[in-house]
């Protein structure tokens, strides 16, 4: 079965400072990989995902994310945030092959908090 | 933009009453699913759709919990009766049909802004 692990349920960066959010996935294949942001009491934005090529990924409002098979990582940057980052923040892999869905497995989330 | 629909986006009810939510595709997507976030975790697939048809529910808890997608369009959750710990944010989400051939097919999935459940 797939997983996936989400380190850190907090982190707090100053403002203008970098960030990376760290993820590791449990998957028997090649996975697919994304990220999603929350805000509070909304839905899911894609950020990024990744599915094959370049193992660095460019996605919305600045973000990156690098994929290494050999560490089963697939972490999220950020080279200076911003106040409006505060948020919640997904990785989730995906498909699903065990039982031939391919619904996308979410970790547990890390809220990201801005200091001024 | 096309966006997933949901309703309510809020609800309030007490223990052992009924209720149901409401989700509406972005059109041409055959793939729907229902996910619940319970606060401070991430989602958790309840059921999936291809068309009008379950893939997966293995997660749904049945003895309680319903699913419909009678056209292959929209969708009802239902919850009969309702327990405090359903209190939980109900996501809908959609896609194109996985492994469905074209470069349009990313296997992303696009949210709703989700029904609050509270169960008091």
């Amino acid at each position: 079965a797939q997983s996936v692990t989400q380190p850190d349920i907090h982190i707090t960066v100053s403002e203008g400072a970098s960030l990376e959010l760290r993820c590791n996935y449990s998957y028997g294949a090649t996975p697919y990989l994304f990220w999603y942001v929350q805000s509070p009491g909304q839905g899911l934005q894609l950020l990024l995902k990744y599915f094959s090529g370049d193992t660095l990924v460019q996605g919305i409002k600045g973000f990156e994310a690098e994929f290494k098979r050999s560490q089963s990582s697939f972490n999220l940057r950020k080279p200076s945030v911003h106040w409006s980052d505060a948020a919640e923040y997904f990785c989730a892999v995906g498909p699903y092959s065990g039982g031939g869905a391919d619904g996308l497995t979410f970790g547990k989330g890390t809220h990201l908090i801005i200091q001024p | 933009e096309a966006e997933v629909a949901q309703s309510p986006r809020y609800k309030i009810t007490e223990k052992s009453q009924a209720v149901a939510f409401w989700c509406d595709p972005i059109s041409g997507h055959a793939t729907l699913y229902w996910y619940r976030q319970i606060l401070g975790q991430g989602p958790e697939l309840l059921v999936q759709f291809q068309d009008e048809s379950v893939v997966d529910d293995s997660q749904l808890p049945k003895d309680r919990f319903s699913a419909e997608r009678l056209k292959g369009v929209d969708s009802t959750l239902k919850i009969q009766p309702a327990e405090l710990g359903d209190s939980a944010m109900y996501l809908c989400a959609s896609s194109l049909a996985f492994g469905l051939a074209g470069a349009m097919n990313t296997g992303e999935l696009f949210f709703g802004e989700g029904s609050r459940l509270t169960v008091l």
